[in-house]
């Protein structure tokens, strides 16, 4: 079946604009993350649902930044006013449950200049 | 605090045998994983370690030990597409995955 699928693949914008990205978890998978890396670093945590609702949102690293997931399942993350720090990879994960392996989409590589 | 601790980078001629080594500190643990990550591509799960021993899947083997807060990833007849990013992660207390920086491995003929 499909893998995560993350939308847009790359996303160059200005400082102070906003943006959104998308993520399409594995058919039937309850819980949703996100995370951000940045070069030479591991994945960051930001965000995880389970279901509709934000179960954890401890890594979102300021009020600019907001992720939703209205029916279960598609989930965007949305951040305001973006500045040059925020130029990152951003992955999306999905797993069954929660508590299990986590499945990664491909990333959307945001560059604020 | 949390923290995951493996080597920047690492070497190692096809064919051979590696091993990648991670320790970690965290606030309760429900398992460790290793995850392969090909530059400007997704990790890809490798395996999982909630148990202490060893878990080998193929040419890829883990080890967990729990008490020493350790665990290893060992790679045989290393292939030149091995050449990759290796990150270690652990599911602490929460519902979440604290990763380590990545180990990432160069293959030489």
């Amino acid at each position: 079946g499909a893998g995560v699928s993350q939308t847009p693949s790359n996303k160059v914008t200005e400082k102070g604009k906003y943006v959104e990205l998308r993520c399409d978890p594995i058919s039937g998978h309850t819980a949703l993350y996100w995370y951000r890396q940045s070069l030479g670093q591991g994945p960051e945590f930001l965000i995880y649902f389970q279901g509709t609702g934000a179960a954890d949102d401890s890594g979102l690293p300021n009020d600019r930044f907001f992720a939703v997931r209205p029916e279960g399942s598609v989930s965007t993350l949305k951040i305001q006013r973006t500045e040059r720090g925020d130029s990152a990879v951003y992955l999306c994960a999905s797993s069954l449950r929660g508590v299990d392996t986590q499945y990664f989409g491909p990333g959307t590589r945001l560059t604020v200049l | 605090g949390q923290n995951i601790d493996q080597p920047t980078e690492m070497t190692a001629t096809e064919g051979a045998i590696v091993q990648i080594n991670c320790t970690y500190q965290t606030s309760g643990f429900n398992g460790l994983f290793w995850y392969q990550q090909h530059a400007g591509e997704a990790p890809t799960f490798l395996s999982y370690n909630v148990l202490d021993g060893l878990e080998e899947k193929g040419r890829f083997s883990s080890f967990l030990s729990r008490s020493k807060g350790y665990s290893y990833l060992l790679l045989k007849e290393l292939q030149m597409k091995d050449s990759a990013s290796y990150l270690c992660a652990v599911w602490g207390a929460t519902n979440k995955l604290i990763f380590g920086t990545g180990t990432l491995l160069a293959v030489q003929p």
